[in-house]
């Protein structure tokens, strides 16, 4: 089966350089979640999108901007990046918003050097 | 805003003892679900709750839903390494359609 799709896996940065994290979500899932996780710490909750228009927002910097595309696509665009960006982002996808639990992706690790 | 805690933060047991952790929110949950990441892994979803007072089960997995729907606890029954990982609950207030991680329980298990 398919799963959540991101990339790039990796991903090295200077501070104050931007960044593109994409993800492909599970085909005929409607929304699309992006969590930001810290070395040891649980997942934050950054931005959602329900069938292509933002459906909630967290503790999202204003550096940080995300949307979601005609094909369901969404990326997660860091602009000014500081040191403490440093972590891994997942995305996920879920359908019925959520009410069948989310399926996560591999994430993308972030490190700003 | 809303708070989801989990205890402990971190248990070693030896494998073939039990183990639980607890999650308690600060606001009343709609449902709750848990999730396990293994190390260098991402979070795979185990199960939903919704009905206050639900008990669920997975095979030596039992997941309880409070009365109150503010706090949910996993059980697991004679733990095996390959139970090794973090394990999150993860809330929904209201409407809302965001979870709310908890800040998650690390069990190691060793032989």
């Amino acid at each position: 089966a398919a799963g959540v799709i991101q990339s790039p896996r990796h991903l090295i940065k200077e501070k104050r350089e931007t960044a593109t994290l994409k993800c492909y979500p599970i085909p005929r899932h409607d929304t699309v979640y992006w969590y930001q996780q810290g070395p040891g710490q649980d997942p934050q909750f950054l931005i959602s999108f329900y069938e292509k228009m933002q459906s909630d927002k967290g503790s999202i910097p204003d550096r940080f901007s995300a949307q979601q595309f005609s094909d369901y696509h969404s990326e997660l665009n860091m602009s000014s990046l500081e040191l403490g960006d440093s972590a891994l982002y997942f995305c996920a996808s879920s359908r019925g918003q959520g009410s069948y639990g989310y399926t996560f992706g591999s994430g993308t690790r972030l490190t700003v050097v | 805003g809303q708070q989801v805690m989990q205890i402990p933060q971190y248990q070693h047991v030896q494998e073939g003892e039990d183990f639980t952790t607890y999650c308690n929110s600060s606001t009343t949950l709609s449902n709750i679900q848990w999730y396990k990441q293994r190390p260098g892994g991402h979070p795979v979803f185990l199960i939903q709750l919704v009905k206050s007072g639900e008990v669920k089960k997975q095979k030596r997995l039992t997941f309880q839903f409070g009365e109150a729907k503010k706090n949910s606890s996993l059980h697991i029954t004679a733990t095996q390494t390959t139970d090794v990982g973090t394990y999150f609950c993860a809330g929904k207030a209201g409407t809302a359609s965001k979870l709310t991680f908890g800040t998650g329980t690390r069990l190691q298990v060793t032989l």
